[in-house]
């Protein structure tokens, strides 16, 4: 089936320490989005790619890393520069058409530091 | 700046009503906009969308209404049923644009 998969669905982190969230998507989809969520909060966004090799930082990215080397995988990193990682993350992607489509959200990542 | 906002944080509604959630957006720009649904712990899902070019678009039990004029978009359920209950969420965005701008969110919350 097609879709958008994010991995782990819960991740624990010391303080001080990286970690990778992973977003893959097997839509064809140009775009890829990453969005934190604080509890009762929306979405903001952290970064976003709209193709291959080039990505965006959104309006919350220090902190956070990203690369984009294949289309259909846009792994987040958090690093320790990231002072309150605790949250709900959600990966998103679109195509990349000349009218608007709808975003598919993966079914998030919770990250909880310990 | 920009900013998509909703007007009611919370929603209570009794089963079998109509429930309205409602959105207001600033960015006149703005020509491509969605609903969406997040149940507790899951990712949005997306419910119905609407272009700028229309002032009304129906799905099953969902209706979108747009008033451009205002910058304000509405969210109508049908026969509101206990699974309706989530967060609802419209975003935006802008024909060409590069990211989808969300609001804050709605609770909506089915009474027996």
């Amino acid at each position: 089936d097609g879709g958008i998969t994010q991995s782990p669905k819960y991740l624990f982190r010391k303080e001080g320490q990286n970690v990778t969230l992973s977003c893959e998507q097997n839509l064809n989809h140009d775009a890829m989005y990453w969005y934190r969520q604080d509890p009762g909060q929306g979405l903001r966004l952290i970064y976003y790619s709209q193709i291959v090799n080039d990505f965006q930082k959104g309006d919350i990215a220090e902190g956070y890393s990203v690369s984009r080397e294949k289309k259909e995988s846009f792994p987040l990193t958090v690093t320790s520069a990231q002072k309150n990682p605790t949250a709900f993350y959600l990966c998103a992607s679109s195509a990349q058409t000349g009218l608007s489509t709808e975003a598919f959200f993966g079914q998030g990542t919770r990250l909880t530091v310990v | 700046g920009e900013s998509v906002g909703l007007h009611l944080p919370t929603l209570s509604v009794q089963e079998g009503d109509n429930s309205i959630i409602n959105c207001a957006y600033s960015n006149s720009a703005s020509d491509y906009f969605i609903w969406y649904k997040q149940e507790s712990g899951k990712g949005p899902q997306f419910i119905i969308d609407i272009r700028s070019n229309m002032d009304k678009r129906q799905g099953q039990r969902v209706t979108v209404l747009l008033n451009k004029t205002v910058k304000h978009l509405s969210l109508q359920i049908a026969a509101t049923q206990p699974g309706d209950s989530a967060v609802y969420f419209c975003a935006e965005k802008r024909n060409y644009g590069q990211n989808f701008v969300f609001g804050p969110g709605t609770r909506l919350s089915v009474l027996p």
